[in-house]
């Protein structure tokens, strides 16, 4: 069974360009959540979604947005691009929907952002 | 927010058992708990979760209070490959908030 997919690996973009990471969550998953991992920060929770819906967010700014389609997939764009927002992306996915803190996530490798 | 408190490092010798604390006082009746892992380059691993009774799994052991305000983690002979981070996590509604962890590593 195919894991959690997660496109492109690295990329490097410039301040003020904005990006769009994309994740193919394990079929069957409904549930897809993005973290942000930094070395001085650690793994920060971005957002979670489910069937389509965001569901939970973390406390970061609105330049930080996602979705997610029918099919489960997620993708989840920065606009305007700073410095700060080099970091590994990750994407986990998970079988339950809310209400049962039992679920497990199954995350991907990662999308690398440098931001020069 | 049901926060974590673990050491930042520990360090154990290959073969050794190992106990990886963690403690949640703030932990309510319906929070689980969940141990994640992260080894080099690679994005966080599950690796054992529960509520009140302990837990066995083919990776480890989890060993919860009666109070359930600590957990221990236990990696019965830590190998090379258990050196990672590991991440002690309480769980309500799909939201899992990543604490610092521990480091771990191993000595051969």
């Amino acid at each position: 069974k195919a894991g959690v997919t997660q496109t492109p690996r690295y990329l490097i973009k410039t301040r003020g360009q904005q990006v769009t990471l994309s994740c193919s969550p394990i079929s069957g998953h409904r549930s897809v959540s993005w973290y942000q991992q930094t070395p001085g920060q650690g793994l920060q929770f971005l957002f979670e979604y489910f069937s389509e819906t965001q569901r939970n967010k973390g406390n970061f700014p609105g330049r930080f947005s996602g979705r997610q389609f029918s099919n489960s997939r997620s993708e989840m764009n920065v606009s305007t691009l700073e410095l700060g927002d080099s970091a590994l992306y990750l994407c986990a996915s998970s079988l339950q929907g809310a209400g049962s803190g039992a679920n497990v996530l199954t995350f991907g490798a990662g999308s690398r952002l440098t931001v020069l | 927010d049901a926060k974590t408190t673990q050491p930042n490092s520990m360090e154990s010798n290959e073969e050794e058992p190992v106990h990886l604390p963690c403690n949640h006082s703030t932990i309510s009746g319906t929070d689980y708990i969940h141990w994640y892992r992260q080894l080099p380059s690679q994005g966080p691993e599950y690796v054992i979760h529960g509520l009140t009774s302990n837990v066995n799994n083919r990776m480890a052991s989890l060993a919860i209070a009666e109070d359930r305000k600590s957990s221990t983690l236990i990696l019965h002979r830590a190998t090379l490959r258990d050196a990672a981070v590991y991440y002690c996590i309480l769980s309500l509604n799909n939201d899992m908030r990543f604490g610092a962890g521990t480091r771990l590593t191993v000595k051969p």
